[in-house]
């Protein structure tokens, strides 16, 4: 069984700031990670997502995370943020061996002020 | 724009009507999903399903019945449904139904029950 906790429901941030979104996950097998981002009145879309190899991965409209195996996090971050970006944010996790079934966690609402 | 195509995109239904929810990709994506998005909170799995067959039902009440006639066609059946379903149907595509590979998600539909 996995479990993956975001622990900020909501993070407000000016315009041109920097942003974290934490994720942390607890799983008893190996995963796989990946964040979503979900626009009003949409659905979702992926931003990221880590597989192997470089724990540092960079995604779609400047954002970044990085996965630290030994904390089991996986943070979301990008270094300037834009009025654009005010959306829900979502971290998932799926196993590596099991079928394609994202578990996601229960979201951090991202606001940027101007 | 997105590549999976949900259609209606609003559904106002009493308990007793019978309508059904449809969901369309021409990726050539062969695993689709059907997850439930209440208010505020994450997705929810209901159903997988890999190359036209059923592979995952998350314990969904039988009043919600989906079929998938083809590759590229997915349906949600509604029947007898509880004031509580009312939520985001959300559909997603994905090439096959491997877990290292980002689930492609539809704009959803937002459904009412009376």
């Amino acid at each position: 069984a996995q479990s993956v906790t975001q622990l900020d429901s909501q993070v407000p941030v000016f315009e041109e700031a920097p942003v974290e979104l934490r994720c942390n996950y607890s799983s008893s097998v190996s995963v796989y990670l990946f964040w979503y981002v979900q626009y009003p009145n949409q659905g979702l879309q992926l931003l990221l997502k880590y597989l192997s190899g470089s724990t540092l991965v960079k995604g779609i409209n400047g954002f970044e995370a990085e996965f630290n195996k030994s904390q089991t996090s996986f943070h979301l971050r990008k270094p300037s943020v834009h009025i654009s970006d005010t959306a829900e944010y979502f971290c998932a996790v799926s196993e590596r061996t099991g079928a394609n079934n994202l578990f996601f966690g229960t979201g951090t609402r991202l606001t940027v002020i101007p | 724009d997105t590549e999976v195509t949900q259609t209606p995109k609003h559904l106002v239904m009493g308990m007793t009507n019978k309508k059904s929810l449809k969901c369309e990709q021409h990726m050539g994506h062969r695993a689709m999903y059907w997850y439930k998005q209440k208010a505020k909170k994450p997705p929810e799995l209901m159903f997988v399903y890999s190359y036209e067959k059923l592979s995952i039902n998350e314990s969904v009440p039988s009043r919600f019945s989906p079929e998938c006639p083809n590759s590229s066609l997915l349906n949600l059946h509604l029947h007898a449904l509880q004031p509580e379903d009312s939520a985001l149907y959300l559909c997603a595509s994905s090439p096959w139904g491997d877990s290292n590979q980002p689930q492609h998600f539809g704009d959803g539909t937002r459904l009412s029950i009376l």
